[in-house]
């Protein structure tokens, strides 16, 4: 078993839905977390960034983190056609260091 | 906001030759990170760097990988000779101590033939 795991996808919703994107851990003394985009042929790009339980809102993005189920949730409202890319977590036990990174969920937001 | 310049953005060679990659802090962070990440999965680590000095490379291939961070400040990855399976996008990153958070370079990718 993995550390992270991610639903690869392809998820593929139509514009204007509320997309979910989950990644479920196995280690309980992750408390760092964060989302990540990445656009094809291009570096990850910070989304959130959360640390132990709760939720944390930006914008059209929600992050939730619920460390007793081990799982954390991307939320995006109003989803566009440029929210189209892939959807890394990661997530760390010590701050700032450390980061183990998902899978990745490959997401398409149809017009 | 870190910003972190990787080059060459694209490399293509051919197995058992060696191949560099540079990465060059705009802004600076005593923490950089490089990571490997094969097409359809997330970043592995291979090393970090606390200015200067290694701090974790226990996961860095050292019969043919090396990397380096002279003056603690850009930092390069060399790989010598290269195999097939090294294929991927090579990814720096720098950690901000302040807020914790990770940021990435835009990457280069190495095809090996």
């Amino acid at each position: 078993q993995k550390e992270v795991e991610q639903d690869p996808g392809p998820l593929s919703v139509p514009e204007g839905a509320i997309v979910s994107l989950n990644c479920t851990y196995s280690n309980s003394a992750f408390q760092y977390f964060m989302w990540y985009r990445q656009y094809s042929r291009k570096g990850p790009e910070l989304l959130m960034y959360t640390y132990s339980s709760g939720n944390k809102e930006d914008g059209r993005f929600t992050a939730q983190v619920d460390k007793s189920s081990k799982y954390i949730s991307l939320f995006i409202r109003d989803s566009q056609p440029s929210d189209s890319a892939t959807y890394l977590c990661a997530m760390s036990t010590i701050y700032g260091q450390n980061f183990v990174f998902g899978p990745g969920t490959r997401l398409s937001v149809l017009p | 906001e870190a910003e972190v310049a990787q080059s060459p953005r694209y490399k293509i060679t051919e197995k058992s030759q060696a191949v560099a990659f540079w990465c060059d802090p705009i802004s600076g962070h005593a923490t950089l990170y490089w990571y490997r990440q094969i097409l359809g999965q997330g970043p592995e680590l291979l090393v970090q760097f606390q200015d200067e000095s290694v701090v974790d490379d226990s996961q860095l291939p050292k019969d043919r990988f090396s990397a380096e961070r002279l003056k603690g400040v850009d930092s390069t990855l060399k790989i010598q000779p290269a195999e097939l399976g090294d294929s991927a996008m090579y990814l720096c990153a720098l950690g901000s101590l302040n807020t914790g958070e990770l940021f990435f370079g835009e990457g280069s990718r190495l095809t090996v033939l």
